[in-house]
């Protein structure tokens, strides 16, 4: 089975744009949650999808939302970019039976 | 805030030793734990999950749960300079809701040959 796949890999914003990521989850799985991952903070859980309903959130502000495809595919936005912003953002799905989360590799985000 | 808490390390073992990873957490409601591993660089990838009290093993690795404790612990058998990488610690962050996971920032671990 294919694992989880994010797009694109790395990408470079400046202050003030707005960032689209992708995630496919692993096949049959329905559930994505997106994390950032940053040196300071660590992974930190910004959001879960399931049947294209959020039914998670973290304590991040609103610059930062989702959604999700009847495919299960899901993207994440972040508007008004920050420097605080870059960091490395991971998508992980489930299966839904279990709590098990599977991860992609990642989109690393910098932005000057 | 549910929190999970993992020493930082760096833990430094010599190869075909015992390493021993230790996790602890708030949540009491918590039913589940895991443990990833990530490589500098990669992204984590689960090596164990944990549901019952008492240890479970995978080849050279074994999970420990102590609910009473509140404690969660990976051992690394016959290590190898392989295992070189950071171990997370998860649990999830809401008791009711198994899919939004609460992570421990990592311990390094480093096996020299």
């Amino acid at each position: 089975k294919a694992g989880v796949t994010q797009t694109p890999r790395y990408l470079i914003k400046t202050r003030g744009q707005q960032v689209t990521l992708s995630c496919s989850p692993i096949s049959g799985h329905r559930s994505v949650s997106w994390y950032q991952q940053t040196p300071g903070q660590g992974l930190q859980f910004l959001f879960e999808y399931f049947s294209e309903t959020q039914r998670n959130k973290g304590n991040f502000p609103g610059r930062f939302s989702g959604r999700q495809f009847s495919n299960s595919r899901s993207e994440m936005n972040v508007s008004t970019l920050e420097l605080g912003d870059s960091a490395l953002y991971l998508c992980a799905s489930s299966s839904g039976g279990s709590n098990e989360q599977y991860f992609g590799p990642g989109t690393r985000l910098t932005v000057t | 805030q549910k929190e999970v808490e993992q020493n930082s390390g760096p833990l430094s073992v010599p190869e075909g030793a015992i390493a021993s990873l230790n996790c602890t957490y708030s949540d009491r409601g918590s039913q589940s734990f895991f443990w990833y591993r990530q490589y500098s660089g990669k992204s984590p990838e689960l090596i164990m999950s944990i549901y019952s009290n008492g240890d479970k093993e995978d080849g050279r690795f074994t999970a420990q749960l102590n609910k009473a404790s509140q404690y969660v612990s990976l051992l690394i058998r016959d290590s190898q300079p392989s295992d070189s990488a950071t171990y997370l610690c998860a649990a999830p962050s809401n008791s009711n809701s198994g899919y939004a996971l609460n992570f421990g920032k990592g311990t390094s671990l480093l096996v020299t040959p």
